[in-house]
């Protein structure tokens, strides 16, 4: 079964500070990842996701993500982070045999103004 | 496009009543859609997998007769929670999967929070 990692719970970022956020997946086959947000009060959106092809994806809002294969990685980036950019964050990837995500844990970021 | 809805958004019964939520893709059709629960500042836990036409799939550990599942038609999706106790409070959340020009991609309904006095 498919099983994912996020290292950090919870971080807080000055205004304009780069971001990173870890995650770690543990499935070795064909892997398919997404990166949702939720923004206080409201439902997930989806940021941005990884089938195949460039292994450096680009999502809304300026968020960038980069799959490595040998490292089992796709962390989350943003250059600058925003006050607006506060929210929860959880890396899921999808289970291809069950066409099901799972969840991390989920990073809840805090950016201060 | 790809807006999924989700009916109540919020809902409060006594301990022992059945309340159905119901889960609509507005804009897309979804063969599958699933069903997960959130509990405060906790991750998304799977529940089960509504295929449409063809009995849910339910994850390890979540009780079937409890949490039925109807998936009548390609943009409807309920969830009925039976006979509800207080420990089923929780935020219900559902999504849609399609595979139509996007890849297979799942979108999140807003949610329903389930209150069992």
């Amino acid at each position: 079964a498919q099983s994912v990692s996020q290292h950090n719970h919870h971080v807080i970022l000055s205004e304009a500070a780069s971001l990173e956020l870890g995650c770690n997946y543990s499935y070795g086959g064909t892997v398919n990842l997404f990166w949702y947000v939720q923004y206080p009060g409201q439902h997930l959106q989806l940021l941005l996701k990884y089938f195949s092809g460039d292994p450096l994806v680009k999502g809304i809002k300026g968020f960038e993500a980069e799959f490595i294969k040998s490292k089992f990685s796709f962390n989350l980036r943003k250059p600058s982070v925003q006050w607006s950019d506060t929210a929860e964050y959880f890396c899921a990837p999808l289970d291809t045999g069950r066409r099901a995500l799972t969840f991390g844990s989920g990073t809840r970021l805090q950016v201060q103004p | 496009g790809a807006v999924v809805s989700q009916h109540p958004s919020w809902v409060i019964c006594k301990s022992g009543t059945s309340v159905k939520i119901e889960c609509r893709s507005l804009d897309f059709q979804a063969t599958t859609m699933f069903w997960y629960r959130q509990f405060p500042k906790q991750s998304l836990m799977l529940m089960a997998t509504s295929n449409e036409g063809s009995k849910a799939t339910y994850e390890q550990g979540v009780e079937k007769d409890k949490f039925l599942i109807n998936h009548a038609s390609l943009t409807l999706s309920t969830l009925t929670v039976t006979s509800a106790h207080p420990e089923d409070s929780s935020f219900y959340i559902c999504s849609a999967r399609t595979t139509s020009g996007r890849r297979d991609t799942q979108y999140f309904g807003p949610g329903t929070r389930l209150t069992v006095l």
